[in-house]
């Protein structure tokens, strides 16, 4: 069964202070890798899609990269407005009709 | 553009009601899609369409019905409300296929 694990489950970070979250993945064939970001009280925004290991996106202060086993998900010098609860997922079937996602990764900042 | 619009945004039900969740999107998308939310379990896929007149399960389908009779409405029933329905109901669309989808404000549901 295709899974995806995000760690941590949450972070909090000095205003400046970079780090990185983790999307782990386990499917047959991956068919692309989605990274969004999830607000309180609001729906999931998509922020990347990455197709194949080695490929970087990169906005603003995120910039997302994937292997095969895994995505990270880096913020450089972030900022309160940055505050999110972060989300990645996966296709889970081969038409790419369904998505699977990981129970995201809550990021505080703290100014 | 009003994107992707969900009401109600918040909904109290009896157990044993009945309801509709309407869901509609102004960006000519074919696909669609309904989601819970539950802490702890992340979003789960509960029906999609690839278009009107087609429609298919997700992971969790039990208790809920939709139908796709246009391109821009894609409405969720509840047949018979039962606590374990108490969630955050997110409609989504893409213009392609399932991964960058468009999330609507979603629909907070408590079942008594």
């Amino acid at each position: 069964e295709d899974q995806v694990t995000q760690s941590p489950e949450a972070l909090r970070l000095q205003e400046g202070e970079s780090s990185s979250l983790n999307c782990s993945y386990t499917v047959s064939g991956l068919r692309g890798l989605f990274w969004y970001r999830q607000d309180p009280g609001k729906g999931p925004e998509f922020l990347f899609t990455l197709y194949s290991a080695g490929e970087e996106k990169e906005k603003e202060r995120l910039k997302a990269t994937l292997t095969k086993k895994e995505s990270f998900l880096h913020i450089t010098a972030p900022k309160p407005e940055d505050s999110a609860t972060y989300l990645c997922a996966v296709p889970s079937n081969f038409g790419n009709e369904k998505l699977t996602f990981g129970t995201g990764t809550r990021l505080t900042i703290i100014p | 553009n009003a994107g992707v619009t969900q009401t109600p945004k918040f909904q109290v039900l009896k157990t044993g009601q009945s309801m509709t969740l309407q869901c509609a999107q102004d960006m000519n998308h074919e696909y669609m899609s309904w989601y819970r939310q539950d802490p702890g379990m992340g979003l789960r896929l509960i029906h999609y369409s690839v278009g009107a007149g087609i429609t298919d399960q997700g992971e969790v389908p039990n208790g809920y019905n939709v139908s796709r009779s246009t391109t821009e409405d894609f409405p969720l029933r509840l047949l018979s409300a039962a606590p374990s329905q108490t969630s955050v109901y997110f409609c989504a669309s893409s213009k392609g296929l399932a991964g960058e989808l468009f999330f609507g404000e979603g629909s907070r549901l408590t079942v008594l």
